[in-house]
């Protein structure tokens, strides 16, 4: 049974550029939810979809950008990149809304 | 707002020690608390949650509302319990996302 899963698993953008990040969540489960972890912190809440509507934001700026489709697979996109978006950026599935989070291994991604 | 402190980034305790792992979180409602754990080279798992009142892996917090907190406890540490814990908070309204505390880095020393 697989469990969340995350591509790619490190990427190195240089400043400026624009990311993709994607995310598949565990079979049945219909919430998908991004967060930021930037070394020496917890993980902060980006974006949370549920079939395939926007539910919530974070306090990250509208160059972050998300999406869910159809299957309940889900993207995270990243413009004009910053040294400081260098982070591991985790996505986590839900079956409901207010259940237990599933983790992915996280994409790290460094900006240079 | 709501917010969740862990004091301790670093915690040290000898195999077969008591070990407990501090939480205290700010909100106004009545939230819902977790632990997660991430050992190394493995992806964040939930470990528990307050409203299942379990012990897992000899772990177990109870949620004193009047102190705001959540510590995790274990009698007696063992080596396979190294890793990086993370106290977070789900809201009883509004947000539908969890509130992570910066996480205490647990060595449990043979």
């Amino acid at each position: 049974d697989a469990g969340v899963t995350q591509s790619p698993t490190h990427l190195i953008k240089t400043r400026g550029q624009q990311v993709t990040l994607r995310c598949s969540p565990i079979s049945g489960h219909k919430s998908v939810s991004w967060y930021q972890q930037v070394l020496g912190q917890g993980p902060q809440f980006i974006f949370q979809y549920y079939e395939k509507e926007e539910r919530g934001r974070g306090n990250f700026p509208d160059r972050f950008s998300a999406r869910q489709f159809p299957n309940y697979s889900s993207e995270l996109n990243v413009n004009a990149l910053l040294l400081g978006d260098s982070a591991l950026y985790l996505c986590a599935s839900t079956k409901w809304e207010n259940t237990e989070a599933f983790f992915g291994q996280g994409t790290r991604l460094t900006v240079v | 707002a709501q917010r969740v402190t862990q004091p301790e980034k670093l915690l040290s305790v000898f195999k077969g020690a008591p070990v407990e792992l501090k939480c205290n979180y700010s909100y106004s409602g009545s939230p819902e608390l977790f632990w997660y754990v991430q050992y190394s080279r493995q992806r964040l798992q939930l470990l528990l949650r307050h409203i299942s009142r379990e012990s897992i892996k000899g772990f177990t917090a109870d949620l004193n509302k009047g102190e705001t907190s959540f510590h995790l406890k274990k009698p007696f540490a063992q080596e396979e319990d190294s890793a990086m814990y993370y106290c977070a908070l789900f809201p009883a309204t509004g947000a539908n996302n969890l509130f992570f505390g910066t996480g205490t880095r647990l060595t449990v020393i043979p």
